[in-house]
């Protein structure tokens, strides 16, 4: 079945940095795009970034350009989302979804990890 | 970038009930790359609906999408107690996501 876990979320101070990762299992990772969406507490879904297939499009909501960067690596089944720079307002639950193929919706999900920005 | 406007912001029905939820994009959604999703409190969103109308696997027929353009409905013909939940519709356009505001379906 498939599963996507995410991890690396914490407490983090204004202006620092966190990694997340998204470990996938039970499909041919390297054929999906996979995506980042976040979830502030008590809010609505905000799309975070994409990735393709083979890692060689990526892009950003403008909230988080030139902060963010997401990468992945097929061979260990898992996409990155590197989070510099980090404000207030990047506190939210992140989600990793798979995007389906031709629908461009978001079929699978993970659990989510929260990133409290806070001093 | 399109803004989703959904609405509205709160339905209050009971069980076996007619529940109709839109979604309204600001410009029109190219090739129908509309999808709604239901979460429930400290759950991850679940793929109800893609393309507009299709349903995804494992979704029950009551639940049904329809629409095209800039105006799309989200119907679930007979509430069930597990349906109460939050519901929110994305697109896709320019390379980019997103998400409307999300209506919440609660008990009458």
């Amino acid at each position: 079945q498939v599963q996507l876990v995410e991890s690396g979320g914490g407490l983090v101070k204004p202006g620092g940095s966190q990694r997340l990762s998204c470990a996938a299992s039970g499909f041919t990772f390297s054929d999906y795009y996979m995506s980042w969406i976040r979830q502030a507490p008590g809010k609505g879904l905000e799309w975070v970034s994409y990735i393709s297939s083979s890692g060689s499009a990526i892009y950003y909501a403008d909230s988080v350009k030139g902060r963010f960067t997401t990468s992945r690596d097929n061979a260990k089944n898992s996409v990155y989302l590197q989070m510099d720079s980090l404000r207030a307002e990047d506190t939210a639950v992140y989600f990793c979804a798979r995007r389906t193929g031709v629908n461009r919706a978001f079929d699978y999900w993970g659990q989510g990890t929260l990133v409290t920005v806070s001093s | 970038e399109i803004v989703l406007t959904q609405s509205p912001g709160t339905l209050s029905l009971s069980p076996g009930e007619r529940a109709t939820l839109s979604c309204r994009a600001s410009q029109s959604v190219s090739n129908n790359y509309l999808a709604w999703y239901q979460q429930k409190p400290g759950q991850a969103p679940r793929l109800l609906i893609y393309g507009a109308s299709s349903r995804a696997t494992g979704i029950p027929d009551r639940f049904s999408g329809s629409g095209s353009g800039t105006d799309f409905t989200l119907t679930i013909s007979r509430l069930e107690p597990e349906d109460f939940a939050v519901y929110y519709c994305q697109q896709y356009g320019s390379s980019s996501f997103t998400f409307g505001p999300g209506t919440k379906v609660d008990i009458k």
